[in-house]
């Protein structure tokens, strides 16, 4: 069973529209982090969290808002989706901030906004 | 600042040649650690090797090597032999003080 599971795997929306992505982990991490990836710029931080209720941004965080209410789900909303944020996003766990134990990743969401 | 750079945008080799892929990187943490992934063109992140700082031991897993250099701030990564299989896209990262910062990737071919 995969430790960490994002949802949907694919989803088209209209310009405009809000999107919130998911990312369920059975691990128990304390840290999440969302990134998204593009073609010639690799992945990007939008946003991480450091426990529940306890969310810090990225690098590119305009645009995106998150939430965790719950240790196990970290959400990803766009309000307002823009073509710009087409790209695939992937959502990672990890136990220590550091890097210490490693990062696991989830397989991604394609997020296409026409 | 943190910063990783790979030069190298893509390299197409033919099967059995071997490659390195270069990795640069900039911290001015004395303790961080450094991660290779790859991405297949199926989409996922797969977890190649995780190096922390205090250990510049050089790292040989079957067909792959890493060569950590902290006086030239350097985690290059080799494939001997390539084959057809390690046709993907490949990113170095860095992590100090809780971001994990990218690369933005090699994409490597293997030509049979």
């Amino acid at each position: 069973d995969a430790g960490i599971t994002q949802s949907p795997r694919h989803k088209v929306t209209e310009t405009g529209t809000p999107v919130t992505l998911r990312c369920h982990q059975t691990e128990n991490h304390r840290y999440m982090y969302w990134y998204r990836q593009d073609p010639g710029h690799g992945l990007r931080l939008i946003h991480y969290s450091y426990g529940v209720k306890d969310t810090d941004k990225g690098e590119v965080s305009d645009g995106y808002s998150v939430s965790r209410s719950k240790t196990e789900d970290f959400l990803l909303t766009l309000e307002s989706a823009t073509s710009s944020q087409t790209s695939v996003y992937f959502c990672a766990i990890s136990e220590s901030l550091t890097g210490l134990y490693g990062y696991t990743f989830g397989s991604g969401t394609r997020l296409t906004v026409v | 600042a943190q910063k990783v750079t790979q030069a190298q945008t893509e390299i197409s080799v033919v099967e059995k040649e071997d490659v390195t892929l270069d990795c640069v990187y900039e911290t001015r943490d004395t303790t961080y650690y450094l991660f290779w992934y790859k991405q297949p063109p199926s989409g996922e992140l797969v977890f190649l090797i995780r190096r922390n700082s205090f250990d510049e031991q050089n790292e040989i897993s079957g067909r792959y090597s890493w060569n950590f250099q902290k006086s030239t701030s350097s985690f290059n990564f080799t494939i001997t032999a390539s084959q057809v299989v390690d046709s993907a896209v490949y990113f170095c990262a860095l992590s100090a003080q809780g971001n994990l910062i990218f690369g933005k990737g090699t994409k490597l071919s293997v030509k049979p």
